[in-house]
């Protein structure tokens, strides 16, 4: 149980265009979502707080117009990284939080994402 | 400022050892401290967790030991195995917050 997706795992595009990446809770009901993003040997990094039906909370320095956030249902949550440039290549990763748990977050396999 | 400090940052150890991780934290009002597994190109995953009514908390192999009153908690992993061999992340939230704040993570070789 508590399995979450993301798709694509991976994509590569060209600097200016924007890429979309999916996260679904497969097999629960999540209220709200996270949205991380990794660096190489480093920690995660919270970029926003995705709250079903209602506008997502952003974290301290990230750009709310790049990274676009939507949250259309209990099982799926987008982030769209718009106009993107190689400075957002990055590991992007994605949770859920059991609707009703007690902050269990159970996160994607992550996608990756080059910006040539 | 890091609410979680994690330490060491990377751990080898032989084949039927015990890895030892250690966080430490500031924010008494953080009651929920998970564990996190994450080998590379993955993301994490959810290996034991424990809330601050309990010094301890055993699931296998693995071992929290948490101490409320010098806001520290560890990891044990016994008999450590070559499969374990991952970068570990404690953390730390609130329940009426909901967000989870990581350590730097350890990373963790068991050699065979």
């Amino acid at each position: 149980g508590a399995v979450v997706s993301q798709h694509p795992s991976r994509v590569i595009c060209k600097s200016g265009t924007s890429v979309k990446i999916e996260c679904r809770s497969l097999d629960f009901q999540a209220t709200t979502m996270f949205w991380y993003r990794q660096f190489p040997k480093q920690s995660l990094m919270l970029m926003a707080t995705s709250n079903e039906g209602s506008k997502a909370t952003y974290e301290q320095g990230v750009e709310k117009d790049k990274f676009l956030i939507n949250h259309a249902s209990l099982t799926l949550s987008t982030l769209t990284v718009t106009s993107a440039h190689p400075e957002d290549s990055s590991f992007y990763i994605c949770s859920a939080q059991l609707a009703g748990g007690y902050n269990e977050q159970f996160f994607g396999p992550g996608t990756r994402l080059t910006v040539l | 400022q890091q609410q979680v400090k994690q330490s060491p940052q990377s751990l080898i150890v032989q084949k039927g050892g015990i890895s030892i991780i250690n966080c430490a934290y500031e924010n008494t009002a953080f009651d929920y401290f998970p564990w996190y597994q994450q080998f590379p190109g993955k993301g994490p995953a959810l290996l034991i967790a424990i809330r601050p009514d309990v010094s301890e908390k055993k699931e296998g192999r693995f071992t929290i030991s948490f101490n409320k009153s010098a806001k520290q908690f560890s990891l044990h992993i016994m008999d450590s195995q070559p499969g374990d061999s991952a970068t570990y992340f404690c953390a730390a939230s609130m329940n009426s917050w909901g967000k989870l704040q990581f350590g730097a993570g350890t990373q963790v070789v068991v050699t065979p």
